[in-house]
């Protein structure tokens, strides 16, 4: 079985602190993906990663960045936390370039105060 | 205007009744179509694909219509652990980056 794992289930942070989101998968996936989930708008890609170092942006990157340093993993980081990031995310992994094999992690929950 | 939309609902239906979702595309380009069910607070897990000639899985039929740009979503029977919110998603030529819907929430009542 998939399993993509994601460092905290509930995070609390304040405003401009720097907050890191982990996510692992233990299936040797090529591409490893970043949303976020808020109501009414559904998942919005915010990157992506097709390899080890390589990375993409997708649709709502601002005030995101992400690192890729090893396969299994795939990080998230909120440079300088904002009220508006609060939201939930999701990281998702897939081999090759399979859509209908995409995996989820089972979400984080940022709350920024 | 949302590349892939949705009516919210929720729906509530009674257990054994049929119920079909919609969902439209924008995007005349896209190639690959599905449907994930997500439970409260839980990640989203594929249901089905949607194929062209219209597929069908058990009480879930799923259809394609290209011309007028949407896919259904057709429960038969429906149970209570069909509560769920479902979502559409679809594929361009990228193949591998999905554009999800905002979701529709089934709640299935006794």
């Amino acid at each position: 079985d998939v399993k993509v794992t994601q460092s905290s289930r509930y995070l609390v942070k304040r405003t401009g602190e720097k907050v890191f989101l982990e996510c692992v998968q233990d299936m040797d996936h090529e591409n490893m993906f970043w949303y976020r989930q808020d109501p009414g708008l559904g998942l919005r890609l915010i990157y992506f990663s097709y390899d080890v170092k390589m990375k993409e942006k997708g649709d709502i990157p601002e005030g995101y960045s992400v690192s890729r340093e090893k396969k299994e993993r795939f990080s998230l980081i909120l440079e300088s936390a904002s009220t508006n990031q609060t939201s939930m995310y999701l990281c998702a992994s897939i081999p090759g370039a399979r859509a209908d094999t995409q995996y989820f992690g089972p979400g984080t929950r940022l709350t920024v105060l | 205007r949302k590349e892939v939309e949705q009516d919210p609902g929720p729906f509530n239906v009674p257990e054994g009744a049929t119920v079909a979702f919609n969902c439209t595309y924008s995007n005349s380009a896209s190639q690959s179509f599905f449907w994930y069910r997500q439970d409260c607070r839980k990640e989203p897990k594929l249901l089905m694909s949607v194929y062209s000639s219209g597929n069908e899985d058990g009480r879930f039929t799923a259809q394609l219509n290209r011309a007028s740009q949407y896919i259904s979503l057709l429960i038969r029977d429906s149970k209570l652990s069909d509560s769920a919110t479902y979502l559409c998603v679809v594929t361009h030529n990228a193949g591998n980056m999905l554009t999800f819907g905002g979701g529709t929430r089934l709640m299935v009542k006794p």
